[in-house]
């Protein structure tokens, strides 16, 4: 069946350190993949999404490609900041028409210290 | 713009209790419409979906029910509250042809005491 994996349930890094928040996925389909963050207390939002093979996307310092080759969509950005401490889920879209189908990963939670 | 605008923001309520949580979308025509739910720091489970007014489809089971009773509004209820159901319930829309990109409205967070 169709799932996406996050390895890290949680990541600590140190302000200006790059991070990479892995992303893999396993769907017979055409995908659709996508990066949700999520802040304390707060709804998610859409941070990046890529049905392109091999294409860079980006968005607000945030990057990540999708490598069909690898089924991967691994999200990155070379120098973190405080505000981006939050829980980073990434989800798959399958493209079999319009059936509502999106499956979230558990999750990462990213934590930037001073 | 589209604005999507839930309520009640936040409820605490007795198991065996009933349950409405409601959302309206505006701004966009003939959305699709999505319940999820949410422990706290946990992943995100779909529970139910709807393409049109109507008609709603069921991802999993958890004794609750949603109904579309109009083109903007998307409503969950249950008749009798479990303390699992205690979570952050979210609604989202999407638009066909955008790959099922969701868009998110604030949340209800509820506790079942």
């Amino acid at each position: 069946g169709d799932s996406v994996t996050q390895t890290e349930g949680l990541v600590t890094l140190t302000k200006g350190l790059p991070v990479m928040l892995n992303c893999t996925y396993q769907t017979t389909y055409s995908p659709f993949l996508f990066w949700y963050v999520q802040h304390l207390n707060e709804a998610p939002k859409l941070l990046l999404k890529s049905s392109t093979d091999n294409k860079r996307t980006e968005h607000q310092g945030f990057y990540a490609t999708l490598h069909k080759s690898s089924s991967s969509f691994h999200l990155q950005k070379s120098s973190v900041q405080l505000s981006d401490s939050a829980l980073y889920f990434c989800a798959l879209s399958p493209i079999t028409g319009n059936t509502g189908k999106l499956i979230f990963g558990l999750g990462t939670t990213l934590q930037v210290q001073p | 713009a589209q604005t999507i605008h839930q309520w009640p923001v936040a409820e605490i309520k007795a198991v065996g209790s009933p349950l409405s949580l409601g959302c309206t979308i505006k701004g966009k025509s003939s959305p699709n419409l999505y319940w999820y739910w949410q422990a706290t720091g946990g992943t995100l489970q779909q529970l139910f979906y709807s393409i049109t007014v109507g008609q709603v489809e069921s991802v999993v089971q958890l004794n609750l029910s949603a109904s579309r009773p109009k083109d903007d509004q998307f409503i969950l209820s249950t008749e009798k509250l479990l303390l699992s159901h205690s979570g952050f319930y979210l609604c989202a829309w999407s638009l066909r042809g955008s790959g099922n990109t969701l868009y998110f409205g604030e949340g209800s967070r509820l506790i079942v005491v």
